[in-house]
């Protein structure tokens, strides 16, 4: 079954320092994976999302994330953290047979600190 | 233009009771989702739909719960003789067909009392 786990469910940075939240997934097959971000009292955002095309993925707001099959690992980053990146973080993957559903892990909540 | 819109934003109500949960999709998306986001958990999939049939109704947790989208538009969530466990925010999502980038709504937060 496919399935996706975030290790830390809170991380704290200092503003200006590296962003690193980490997600390993399960799949047989090659995944489908994405990064959503949820702001308070908000739904979810989509950050980046690798669908096989590249390794590395760029999305909004500065964040990229890795595709690592070797390490099973699609760690999201972003060089230098600002304030208004706090939020919930929650990773992702598609079921690739027989319809489009998503698993979700169970989030990092990202504090920065000034 | 206007995202997802999901109706009411917030609803209390007492064990027992039945209700219902609306989420106005963006036009011209075919593809809809619910989900259920427990306190400190991510979102849990509830049922897929794809035009008016539910195409994946797998997360259902037991027959209390019932989606419906008759036109192929809005849906509506129902829950009958609701239990506390029930209480959670949820989460509605569309996209353009199945497999594209879903947009969330702000959910709806169900408190059953």
């Amino acid at each position: 079954a496919q399935s996706v786990t975030q290790l830390g469910s809170h991380v704290s940075v200092s503003e200006g320092a590296l962003v690193l939240l980490r997600c390993n997934y399960s799949s047989s097959v090659p995944p489908y994976l994405f990064w959503y971000v949820q702001y308070p009292n908000q739904g979810l955002q989509l950050l980046l999302k690798y669908t096989s095309a590249a390794t590395l993925v760029k999305g909004i707001n500065g964040f990229e994330a890795e595709f690592k099959k070797s390490e099973t690992s699609f760690h999201l980053t972003k060089p230098s953290a600002h304030m208004s990146d706090a939020a919930e973080y929650f990773c992702a993957v598609r079921i690739t047979s027989g319809t489009y559903k998503y698993i979700f892990g169970t989030g990092t909540r990202l504090k920065v600190l000034a | 233009g206007a995202g997802v819109s999901q109706t009411p934003s917030n609803k209390v109500t007492e064990k027992g009771k039945y209700v219902e949960l609306r989420c106005d999709p963006i036009s011209g998306h075919t593809a809809l989702y619910w989900y259920r986001q427990s306190l400190g958990q991510g979102p849990e999939f509830l049922i897929y739909f794809q035009g008016t049939g539910a195409a994946d109704d797998s997360g259902l947790p037991n027959d209390r719960f019932f989606a419906v989208r008759p036109e192929g538009s809005v849906s509506t969530l129902k829950i009958q003789r609701t239990e506390r466990g029930d209480s959670a925010v949820y989460l509605c999502a569309s996209s353009l067909t199945g497999g594209q980038p879903q947009h969330f709504g702000d959910g709806t937060r169900l408190s059953i009392l």
